[in-house]
């Protein structure tokens, strides 16, 4: 069955320092994956997809992504992390029927 | 930029009573999503709609739910006889083309709490 999982619940990192978010997903065929952001009171906004390609994804807000097919893993990365990034992180897969499956979400606190 | 609006933000209703929930997908989208997340849960696919029928269904969508799309705006989601556990954050959500290669854009939800 298809699945995502995030491992970390809640993470916490200083006000430019780097950042990594795990995103593992379990599908049969060449995934398409995607990572979304919700701030308080918003919706969901995409930060960048994966359908195929170069395994580097570039996204906004100064995101990136890697595909690793070995380890299937999607991990989002931003090189220096602005207090304005706080919010809570979604990875998915898309799945038959252009349905998402999500993961559980990361939450992003940013200390001064 | 174009955006998914939905109404209201948050609803308050009795078990039992029946709710819609009103979406305005972006205008030139054809295809529509109804994702749920109950608090501290991830994310659930509901329902997509495509060419005024149901296009996939989870099971979550079962014969007390139903969709519409009632003019050329609106798409609606009804649940009939609300149980304490639809109590969640239901998200709308179009695209322009269907599949899993397109972007789905969301509207900023509608908090639902069944007393």
């Amino acid at each position: 069955a298809q699945s995502v999982t995030q491992p970390d619940i809640h993470i916490t990192v200083s006000e430019g320092a780097s950042l990594e978010l795990r995103c593992n997903y379990s599908y049969g065929a060449t995934p398409y994956l995607f990572w979304y952001v919700q701030s308080p009171g918003q919706g969901l906004q995409l930060l960048l997809k994966y359908f195929s390609g170069d395994t580097l994804v570039q996204g906004i807000k100064g995101f990136e992504a890697e595909f690793k097919r070995s380890q299937s893993s999607f991990n989002l990365r931003k090189p220096s992390v602005h207090w304005s990034d706080a919010a809570e992180y979604f990875c998915a897969v898309g799945g038959q029927g252009g349905k998402l499956i999500f993961g559980q979400g990361t939450e992003l606190s940013v200390k001064p | 930029e174009p955006e998914v609006t939905q109404t209201p933000s948050h609803q308050v209703t009795q078990m039992g009573q029946e709710v819609i929930l009103r979406c305005v997908p972006i205008s030139n989208h054809l295809y529509f999503y109804w994702y749920r997340q109950i608090l501290g849960q991830k994310v659930e696919f509901l329902v997509s709609f495509y060419n005024n029928e149901i296009s996939e269904k989870s099971e979550i969508f079962d014969d007390q739910f139903s969709v519409e799309r009632p003019d050329g705006s609106n798409f609606t989601l009804k649940i009939r006889s609300t149980k304490l556990e639809d109590s969640a954050m239901y998200f709308c959500a179009s695209s322009e083309i269907a599949g899993s290669t397109d972007t789905q854009y969301f509207g900023p939800g509608t908090r639902l709490t069944v007393l």
